[in-house]
């Protein structure tokens, strides 16, 4: 199992350009999550799925959006996208049915916006 | 998540225990608590969790205090490979987490 893959690794995005992060997992969870970390902080949920179809909001999802048409995908887009949004990006999935309350992380996005 | 706090920083020397403490005064009654810990440039990996009774895994001990308000994470003996940041998490009936802003341990050889 490749777990959680996310790409690219890095991107540097102007002011005003949109972008879209890949996080694809083969573990066939259900559960899906998108969060942001800025340095010398802790990661805040942006995004979640409990499965295809269903996403619903976190702690700060302004200026993104996010899809989930399969359980293996849960691709995260960024609109105009604005300094404040540098920051590395991580995927993570879950089984709470199976594993409860275990989440498995990506290696995360490294995103400048200049 | 600013109810989650921990110390920036904390040392320890080589195969000593280590005990990393956390404060979550307002966390709720169906509230997980959990450890993850974070090496440079990685994601977080899981580390423990626990909801009222104490905890013991292969990697660690996470000690709840009674009224739920705190909780530390025991690293029996500590190891070069042990250096990283450790977060406390807490997590809904939702299972989403909400990160504490992480305690880095630096582990003396």
């Amino acid at each position: 199992n490749a777990g959680v893959t996310q790409t690219p690794k890095f991107r540097i995005l102007k002011i005003g350009q949109s972008m879209t992060l890949q996080c694809t997992q083969d573990m066939n969870h259900n559960y899906m999550y998108w969060y942001r970390q800025d340095p010398g902080m802790g990661l805040k949920l942006i995004y979640y799925s409990v499965g295809a179809g269903i996403t619903d909001k976190g702690e700060v999802p302004n200026g993104y959006n996010v899809s989930r048409s399969t359980t293996e995908d849960f691709p995260l887009r960024l609109e105009l996208a604005a300094p404040s949004q540098t920051s590395v990006y991580f995927c993570a999935s879950s089984a709470p049915e199976t594993m409860p309350y275990e989440q498995y992380f990506g290696p995360g996005t490294r995103l400048t916006v200049t | 998540d600013a109810k989650t706090t921990q110390p920036n920083s904390m040392e320890s020397n080589e195969e000593e225990p280590v005990h990393l403490p956390c404060n979550h005064s307002t966390i709720s009654g169906t509230d997980y608590i959990h450890w993850y810990r974070q090496l440079p440039s990685q994601g977080p990996e899981y580390v423990i969790h626990g909801l009222t009774s104490n905890v013991n895994n292969r990697m660690a001990s996470l000690a709840i205090a009674e009224d739920r308000k705190s909780s530390t994470l025991i690293l029996h003996r500590a190891t070069l490979r042990d250096a990283a940041v450790y977060y406390c998490i807490r997590s809904n009936t939702g299972n989403q987490f909400y990160f504490g802003t992480g305690t880095s341990l630096t582990v003396i050889p």
